[in-house]
């Protein structure tokens, strides 16, 4: 089964503060995913990538930043967070657009 | 765009009963339809999925169903145990060069022993 793990698995950042969240894939994947997951709403695409260096804006790509260094990584970044990014964030890849995802194990994040 | 309603946002059945999970979806051209299984404090692990070319596909006691017709697709559990208490989501993809998956707001199902 497909490998994608996280890092950090939760965090506790300042308001204002900047926030990289590290996403790794083994699975040799083009397409790669971040998620954020809020209670009743299921979850939202914020940002994805079908090649390294090139980033696409999902639904709500607002105060997100993301980067696609190679294949195997795919960064989120919170330039200047806020209390309203409080989410559990999931990272998630796949071979082709239509193909199955398979998801990271998520990272908490907590704004304060 | 496409949106995708989870009609049961909690479901509780006996172990050794039933589930049933139902979704509706907007766009006629979705043709992908995968399930995802979300344990308590855990990442969305894959269970299952249709495509549009079918209407029926088990796995050991996993069936879904697809209805084009009427946009909808079910998730059934037969057999339930404790170990499928989890929150269950449904999600659909249109296809040719869409890039997402539209997700479900998910179903917390509880299995009681």
């Amino acid at each position: 089964e497909a490998a994608v793990t996280q890092s950090p698995r939760s965090k506790v950042a300042v308001t204002g503060g900047k926030v990289t969240l590290s996403c790794h894939q083994t699975n040799n994947h083009d397409y790669m995913y971040w998620y954020r997951q809020d209670t009743g709403h299921g979850l939202r695409l914020i940002h994805y990538s079908y090649v390294a260096d090139s980033t696409e804006k999902g639904d709500i790509p607002d105060g997100y930043k993301a980067s696609r260094p190679s294949q195997e990584n795919f960064s989120l970044i919170l330039e200047l967070a806020s209390l309203s990014q409080t989410a559990v964030y999931f990272c998630a890849s796949s071979d082709d657009r239509g193909d199955t995802q398979y998801f990271g194990p998520g990272t908490r994040l907590l704004v304060l | 765009g496409e949106k995708v309603e989870q009609h049961e946002s909690t479901l509780s059945v006996r172990e050794g009963d039933s589930a049933v999970i139902n979704c509706t979806y907007t766009d006629t051209a979705s043709s992908y339809f995968p399930w995802y299984k979300q344990e308590a404090g855990k990442g969305l692990h894959f269970v299952i999925d249709i495509r549009s070319n079918v209407d029926r596909k088990q796995s050991q006691r996993l069936i879904v169903l697809l209805d084009k017709k009427a946009k909808r697709f079910s998730l059934h559990i037969t057999a339930t145990q404790p170990e499928d208490s989890a929150i269950y989501f449904c999600a659909a993809h249109s296809g040719g060069s869409n890039y997402k998956l539209t997700f479900g707001k998910g179903t917390l199902l509880t299995v009681t022993p």
